[in-house]
């Protein structure tokens, strides 16, 4: 089945700085790349997410990057702010396309 | 009421216990999904309804057994569990197929010790 490896696993920046988050999937038929954002006793929540027919998407300071040929896709925030202090989880639809796999998750602290 | 509610929030039950997780949307989506959150898998996959028909058992144990009357509501019925059961239990739904978006929507979760 899909196997989905995120890296890194703990990620801590000064507010202000940019932070990366990068996932690798293993089924090149995946066509839906999702991130998830997850604070301290809440649901995960949608933030953004890229379909395999784009390369790259912005919202605001949110981007996401897709490199299908390397089967790799990126998280990046910019402008880090505290509040951006949560787990993020990325996720890759499953080879019949029901369902989501999602990877380890990251922990972003920002320090003001 | 509006998104998916789940219920209860927190549930302890004892290993001889049978209990039930609720889970109902209010979006209109055509699938839903249980998962297990725990520190050593987050997000782990367990059961999947599209159009109320289960589509997939992720090899979870059968003192987890699904049911989705509707299309709006699901369960899961729990009996004689261990503790390493004990997890945050999560329910999504998605809109899949044609003019689908397949993002989910979360609910809270039901916090599940076992004891």
């Amino acid at each position: 089945g899909e196997n989905v490896e995120q890296h890194p696993s703990t990620l801590s920046v000064q507010e202000g700085d940019s932070a990366v988050i990068k996932c690798t999937y293993s089924d090149s038929a995946s066509n839906y790349f999702p991130w998830y954002k997850q604070e301290l006793g809440k649901r995960p929540q949608l933030i953004i997410d890229i379909r395999s027919n784009v390369g790259e998407k912005k919202d605001q300071r949110i981007a996401v990057t897709l490199n299908k040929t390397a089967k790799h896709f990126s998280l990046h925030i910019t402008e880090t702010q505290p509040e951006d202090s949560a787990v993020y989880f990325c996720a890759v639809s499953n080879q019949a396309g029901t369902a989501l796999i999602f990877g380890k998750g990251t922990t972003l602290s920002v320090s003001s | 009421e509006t998104g998916v509610t789940q219920t209860p929030r927190h549930l302890v039950m004892g290993m001889t216990n049978k209990k039930s997780l609720k889970c109902e949307q209010h979006l209109g989506h055509n699938a839903m999904y249980w998962y297990k959150q725990s520190a050593k898998k987050p997000l782990e996959l367990m059961f999947v309804y599209n159009f109320k028909e289960q589509t997939e058992n992720n090899s979870v144990p059968s003192r987890f057994s699904p049911e989705c009357p509707n299309s709006s509501h699901l369960f899961l019925h729990l009996h004689t569990l261990q503790p390493e059961d004990s997890a945050l239990y999560l329910c999504a739904s998605s809109q899949v197929g044609p003019g689908g978006d397949y993002g989910y929507t979360f609910g809270s979760g039901t916090r599940l010790t076992v004891v």
